[in-house]
């Protein structure tokens, strides 16, 4: 148990829905992040928060929309995806934004299956 | 090209035996973090190096951050089924603000 908790754990949605992802974090940490892992490529950062701001948009399409409401939660908002977007999309929250210090500890969730038909 | 290339890729052994798995850039990094990873869950962190040359051990694993600050190893001594997983490393280049990370070892060790 990492203290970052991740709903659902699995999704199967057509290109025509509108999901979300939900993350939860009981750490008291400041910084929230979004990551996609695909099979056979690293891990790709898509959003960062801080202080419930976003600070990092790393080029994401915006059929992917992220919400940071407070410091402990963060939503994932999904619409009209494309097959290619079927991945493990992973929360993780830190301390303070990573980068502020170069001993910054990354908590991950044990994420999102996301199948997109 | 990946920014940081680990190897082998996929990795089958016997427990108890020993291995070792590289992480390995053109780029300076200012620190490396090593992360496992097992099926159906997130990564976790691991380990933490930031002074070239630098040597940690968790238990039965070493990690090592190169001098000139570009590669790592992690070392296994006799190997237990319950290492099995994805190992990740990820860095930092200078004053870069993100992780960068790394597409992983797969180690699977046998009974």
């Amino acid at each position: 148990e990492t203290g970052v908790t991740q709903t659902p754990r699995h999704l199967v949605m057509g290109m025509t829905n509108k999901k979300s992802l939900k993350c939860e974090q009981h750490l008291g940490h400041n910084a929230m992040y979004w990551y996609k892992q695909s099979a056979k490529k690293p891990l790709e950062l898509m959003f960062v928060y801080n202080f419930k701001e976003q600070t990092e948009n790393n080029s994401v399409p915006s059929r992917f929309s992220p919400e940071c409401p407070n410091s402990s939660h963060l939503f994932l908002h999904l619409h009209t995806l494309q097959p290619e977007d079927s991945a493990l999309y992973l929360c993780a929250s830190s301390h303070v934004k990573w980068g502020a210090t170069r001993n910054e500890k990354l908590f991950f969730g044990s994420g999102t299956q996301l199948s997109v038909l | 090209t990946q920014l940081l290339e680990q190897s082998p890729q996929f990795l089958s052994i016997q427990e108890g035996e020993n291995l070792t798995v590289y992480c390995n850039s053109s780029s300076v990094f200012s620190s490396l973090q090593w992360y496992r990873q097992e099926p159906g869950e997130g990564p976790v962190l691991l380990v933490t190096v930031v002074t070239g040359g630098e040597v940690k051990k968790l238990k039965r694993l070493t990690f090592q951050f190169g001098d000139a600050r570009k590669d790592s190893s992690l070392h296994i001594t006799a190997a237990q089924p319950g290492d099995t997983g994805l190992y990740l490393c990820a860095g930092a280049r200078g004053s870069a603000r993100q992780l960068t990370f790394g597409s992983g070892t797969q180690l699977t060790v046998l009974p």
